[in-house]
């Protein structure tokens, strides 16, 4: 079974710029969670779809952050325009819909602003 | 609301000595509890699981029981590798109108040669 794919997995911008990162996640997983993990920090909550509709965006800086998910399977995650802050890793992860199901992580995008 | 609190790392630890980190946590319903795993530069993996209470997760050597008298979940493993040098995340996962996910902020592992 394939895992969840990501890309890039690396990104370096300047503040102000703007960024783009993609999940396809696993097939018939149908709830996708779009991470921020800081380091030395645990991954925190941005965004939660079930199938293509947001469940959870109530800690997405959406002034500057935006997401969605086409058709229920792949998702983009959007900053415009980066701040210095961002600089994280971003995980996707998925997991299907079942009371016992479990959550499988991307390898997640590493971004740097500068 | 929900939260995971976890023991401060770095841990060091010699090959073939004793692992354990501390998890515990605080719910409102019935969570299931997780420990993944971060190698360098990767994503989180799930190591075990555990899904009720009395439930023991175990996987690679690592174990961890479910105790809902003491909420916690600590992980432990009886002789620890090189490889096992990461970075240890506990998390819960529970109903709260969908299912959502909470995360300790990460125990981090060295073991020496």
């Amino acid at each position: 079974e394939a895992g969840v794919a990501q890309s890039p997995r690396y990104k370096i911008i300047e503040k102000r710029q703007s960024v783009a990162f993609w999940c396809n996640p696993i097939s018939g997983h149908a709830t996708l969670y779009w991470y921020q993990q800081i380091l030395g920090q645990g991954p925190k909550l941005l965004i939660q779809f079930q199938n293509n509709g947001v469940v959870d965006d109530s800690q997405l800086p959406k002034d500057r952050f935006s997401a969605e998910r086409l058709k229920g399977v792949d998702s983009t995650l959007k900053i415009q325009p980066a701040k210095l802050e961002d600089s994280a890793v971003y995980l996707c992860a998925s997991r299907p819909g079942t009371r016992l199901g479990t959550q499988y992580f991307g390898p997640g995008t590493r971004l740097l602003v500068l | 609301g929900d939260s995971v609190t976890q023991m401060e790392g770095p841990v060091t630890l010699s090959e073939e000595a004793f692992l354990t980190i501390n998890c515990t946590y605080t719910a409102t319903g019935y969570p299931s509890l997780f420990w993944y795993v971060q190698y360098p530069g990767e994503g989180l993996q799930l190591l075990l699981k555990a899904t009720k209470a009395d439930d023991k997760g175990s996987n690679k050597g690592f174990e961890a029981t479910y105790r809902k008298e003491t909420t916690s979940f600590h992980l432990e493993k009886g002789s620890v590798q090189v490889s096992d040098s990461a970075v240890y995340f506990c998390a819960l996962s529970d109903y709260i109108g969908t299912y959502k996910y909470i995360f300790g902020t990460g125990t981090r592992l060295k073991v020496l040669a």
